[in-house]
């Protein structure tokens, strides 16, 4: 069965704590992505990957093929970095599949 | 660029009533495609486009249509809105499907209630 979670659901941080947020997966895939969905409602595409690490500012993003797993982690955290982070792979064909989100919130 | 617009932002439907919602990119996306997302789930795919005349169906397809007349535009319809149907959807397009290197872009999203 095609499956996808994350953890944890929700998390609450200091200004300036660094932050891992969690993404397991059931099956091999051929990509992953992360997303960060706004307080308003609009999401943001952040990293594909399909191996390896990728850095975008204080976002840092792993995969590990043979565990299954990802971690988005995000340095620095800051108050504007308080959203719902979303993962989301890729198993066979064009099926996508979507973990339920890890809602940040960084308090100043 | 506009990126990707979606009408109506909100919307409330009786049921049995039939509508369409409205997405629109002008990126010149070959990839295109419908989610749903409810409370307590992830995002689920409705249907795609991989062009022009080309579409299938995703995950969670009953009660929807699509059709892909031009790269522009994408009209997700409902042809006869049930209570099952209440969340919000997002429409996205990017230059390739999930998978590739090309980031996905998502429309504002439409919150539809079905009474």
């Amino acid at each position: 069965k095609n499956e996808v979670e994350q953890s944890p659901q929700n998390l609450t941080a200091q200004e300036g704590e660094f932050i891992t947020i969690n993404c397991s997966y059931s099956v091999g895939i051929s990509a992953l992505h992360w997303l960060q969905q706004h307080p308003g409602g609009g999401i943001v595409s952040l990293f594909m990957l399909s191996s390896g690490k990728k850095k975008h500012g204080r976002l840092i993003a792993t995969i590990n093929i043979q565990e299954k797993h990802s971690s988005l982690h995000i340095t620095a955290s800051h108050p504007r970095d308080s959203a719902v982070y979303i993962c989301a792979v890729r198993f066979t064909g064009n099926q996508f599949y979507f973990g339920t989100g890890t809602s940040l919130t960084v308090i100043p | 660029n506009a990126g990707v617009t979606q009408t109506p932002k909100f919307q409330v439907l009786k049921t049995g009533q039939s509508m369409t919602l409205q997405c629109a990119q002008d990126m010149n996306h070959e990839y295109m495609s419908w989610y749903r997302q409810d409370p307590g789930m992830g995002l689920r795919l409705i249907h795609y486009s991989v062009g022009a005349g080309i579409t299938d169906q995703g995950e969670v397809p009953n009660g929807y249509n699509v059709s892909r007349s031009t790269t522009e535009d994408f009209p997700l319809r409902l042809l006869s809105a049930a209570p099952s149907q209440t969340s919000v959807y997002f429409c996205a397009s990017s230059y390739g499907g999930w998978g590739t290197s090309r980031e996905q872009y998502f429309g504002p999203g439409t919150r539809l209630t079905v009474t």
